[in-house]
């Protein structure tokens, strides 16, 4: 069974498009993250939800929509897709304060 | 705030050479600190962790770390590297709240 999992793996798109990028994990967490990993794999937090709460929202471009339909889900919806926001994403979930973080296998979005 | 710093961005290494990857952090409080591991093409996975009582951490693969807490430290170790070895190393560190801050990475190039 895979702990955390996302869809899709790979996503081609043209710019200006919107997108949506699902999360789903299975092991009883309560709290999940976004992270973008650029293309010199430096890996920065985006979103941290817990509980369906947002928690943590960096510097990141309102057009990044994280939703939480439940605690096990944290889907992140992308508006008005531009080039710079090809990266891989990762998901990821922890118990909060409790342990690492279990990440999911990403998704590598790349907009042409 | 929190913010980690790994200096060695490439090393590469003959199998069986020993390993230490250098992490420094920078965070006034209490800190849990992490080790993560990218294979190629593969998501991030835990080698070990650090929370609270002996500084020296064993991990997954024959990994272990060392907390200076003087030395705002926690250097990555392995006595022989093997070729399957080669991946990227994420230094990351918790601080207040949940969130998780990793360090640039460094990537490890192990020849046969």
């Amino acid at each position: 069974d895979t702990a955390v999992s996302q869809t899709p793996k790979y996503l081609v798109t043209q710019m200006g498009n919107d997108k949506s990028i699902k999360c789903e994990q299975n092991l009883g967490h309560d709290t999940m993250y976004w992270y973008k990993q650029d293309s010199k794999k430096f890996l920065k937090i985006m979103f941290s939800y817990n509980n369906k709460e947002l928690i943590i929202n960096e510097t990141v471009p309102n057009r990044f929509s994280p939703k939480s339909p439940d605690k096990a889900h944290l889907n992140l919806h992308i508006n008005s897709l531009e080039l710079g926001d090809s990266a891989v994403y990762f998901c990821a979930s922890s118990h909060v304060e409790m342990d690492g973080y279990t990440f999911g296998s990403g998704t590598r979005l790349t907009v042409v | 705030a929190q913010s980690v710093s790994q200096h060695n961005h490439h090393v590469i290494l003959s199998e069986a050479a020993s390993l230490e990857l250098g992490c420094n952090y920078s965070y006034g409080g209490t800190v849990n600190l992490f080790w993560y591991v990218q294979y190629p093409g593969q998501h991030l996975q835990l080698l070990l962790k650090y929370f609270s009582g002996d500084p020296l951490v064993k991990g997954i693969k024959g990994f272990e770390a060392e907390f200076i807490k003087s030395k705002f430290s926690f250097n990555l170790r392995k006595p022989s590297v093997q070729w399957s070895d080669t991946a990227e190393y994420f230094c990351a560190v918790r601080g207040g709240g949940n969130k998780l801050t990793f360090g640039t990475g460094t990537q490890l190039k192990v020849e046969l």
